[in-house]
């Protein structure tokens, strides 16, 4: 099965700007894996932020954008904040009516 | 704005069926997909499969041959069963509306999860 994949870690400082990505173990992500992202802090449900690619959820700041860079989506954040200190998934549509997650990254803002 | 509820055993024995039910409430489950998605401790998200409302189902394929999704839509409920579970199928189980790939594609709501520990 494929592997969706992301980075396990990155780091932000407050006010900086950083962009994680979702790859594919084999190919290149373009829209058609419609890729979408969710945000979710400990113990809670997760959150989501971008979908279709670079469409923002409802309610979600402008400081979130989607993209796909090179031959990977990615999730841009603009001006980190401290609450912005989460974990992010990426979910990829791989068709025929099936989904995979990307492992997540834990992103800190220090 | 739609809202999503996880119910059912918080424990379940090796071997036995886990069964999970989502309520709906905010608007009706008809017209919509379905989905449940899990998370083990300490780990990332999976997707289990979606259900549309006339029935239809697609389920990921390492976990095909144990779930069975079924959607009550009287009662604004779908479910999940996983059956011969293991210590590994214990997790956050998570239901969301979506995906349905029109113009887009994504978990759009989602429930609060519900954990489900196997043990004997």
């Amino acid at each position: 099965q494929t592997v969706v994949t992301q980075e396990p870690s990155f780091s932000v400082s407050p006010g900086g700007t950083v962009t994680l990505t979702c790859g594919l173990s084999s190919g290149s992500v373009s829209t058609s894996y419609y890729p979408s992202w969710y945000q979710q802090t400990p113990g809670q449900a997760p959150r989501t932020l971008i979908y279709s690619t670079n469409t923002r959820s409802s309610g979600v700041p402008d400081r979130f954008s989607g993209s796909i860079l090179g031959n990977k989506a990615a999730l841009t954040i603009t001006g980190a904040q401290a609450d912005d200190a989460s974990d992010y998934y990426c979910v990829l549509y791989m068709g025929s009516g099936s989904w995979v997650f990307g492992g997540g990254t834990k992103l800190t803002v220090l | 704005q739609v809202q999503l509820q996880e119910s059912g055993p918080g424990l379940v024995k090796p071997s036995e069926t886990l069964s999970l039910t989502c309520t709906v409430s905010g608007g009706s489950i008809s017209g919509y997909y379905w989905s449940w998605i899990r998370q083990p401790a300490g780990k990332g998200l999976e997707w289990i499969g979606r259900i549309y409302t006339s029935g239809s189902t697609n389920y990921n394929p390492s976990l095909k041959s144990r779930v069975t999704m079924s959607v009550d839509t009287s009662k604004n409920q779908f479910s999940l069963k996983l059956s011969s579970v293991t210590a590994a199928d214990t997790a956050v189980y998570y239901c969301a509306r979506g995906p349905y790939c029109g113009s887009d594609c994504y978990f759009e709501n989602w429930g609060q999860g519900t954990l489900v520990t196997v043990s004997s």
